[in-house]
């Protein structure tokens, strides 16, 4: 099966400081999405790459950026952490052939 | 682009019932249909999906059904058991080249 990991279940950061969420995948898939996750507003896309050192922004990119150095590794990045950013991120992953996703379990992130 | 609405947003049923959750999608150029379930602290699993040539897919107990006059598809869950308490969310694509597209998720509670 394949596997997305994301390294940290639970994460609290102070606002203002620069932030690293690591999305790992064992299987080879080109394509890797960032998305977080709210009450009432479902799954949002952040960032996409459908490739390494190849990204595209999703429907929320503000505040965001994102990384691809290595096919195996998708990295979210908030430049200077806000509060409104508090939320669980997802990182998923799929082969371009295919049609569904393979998420991770998540990252719970708390800026205070 | 894409807009994906997901009724009820919560839904309670007693254990052995059955369960249905709505959605509709704007853009009648999507072609695929898929549905996740996400359990208490897991990210989402695809559970089963259909394409826009098909009007209804089984796999045991669950059923996707897709109305593509109306822009309408639905999961349909029979003989609920306390495991298929989570959260459901509907989502469509435009092919395996495409984001998916998320409903806000339906919260299913199953009653014993």
């Amino acid at each position: 099966d394949v596997k997305v990991t994301q390294s940290s279940r639970y994460l609290v950061k102070r606002t203002g400081e620069k932030v690293f969420l690591e999305c790992v995948q064992d299987m080879d898939h080109e394509n890797m999405f960032w998305y977080r996750q709210d009450p009432g507003l479902g799954l949002r896309l952040i960032y996409f790459s459908y490739d390494v050192k190849m990204k595209e922004k999703g429907d929320i990119p503000e505040g965001y950026s994102v990384s691809r150095e290595k096919k195996e590794r998708f990295s979210l990045i908030l430049e200077s952490a806000s509060t409104n950013q508090t939320s669980m991120y997802l990182c998923a992953s799929k082969a371009p052939a295919n049609y569904g996703y393979t998420f991770g379990s998540g990252t719970r992130l708390t800026v205070v | 682009g894409e807009n994906v609405e997901q009724h009820p947003s919560t839904l309670s049923v007693q254990e052995g019932d059955s369960a249905v959750i709505k959605c509709t999608y704007s853009d009648s150029a999507s072609n695929y249909f898929p549905w996740y379930k996400q359990e208490l602290g897991k990210g989402p699993q695809l559970i089963i999906d259909i394409r826009s040539n098909v009007g209804e897919k089984k796999d045991q107990r669950i059923a996707v059904t897709l109305n593509k006059t109306a822009k309408h598809f639905s999961l349909h869950i029979t003989e609920t058991q306390p495991e298929d308490s989570a959260v459901y969310f509907c989502a469509a694509s435009k092919g395996s080249a495409s984001k998916i597209i998320f409903g806000s998720g339906t919260r299913l509670s199953i009653r014993p």
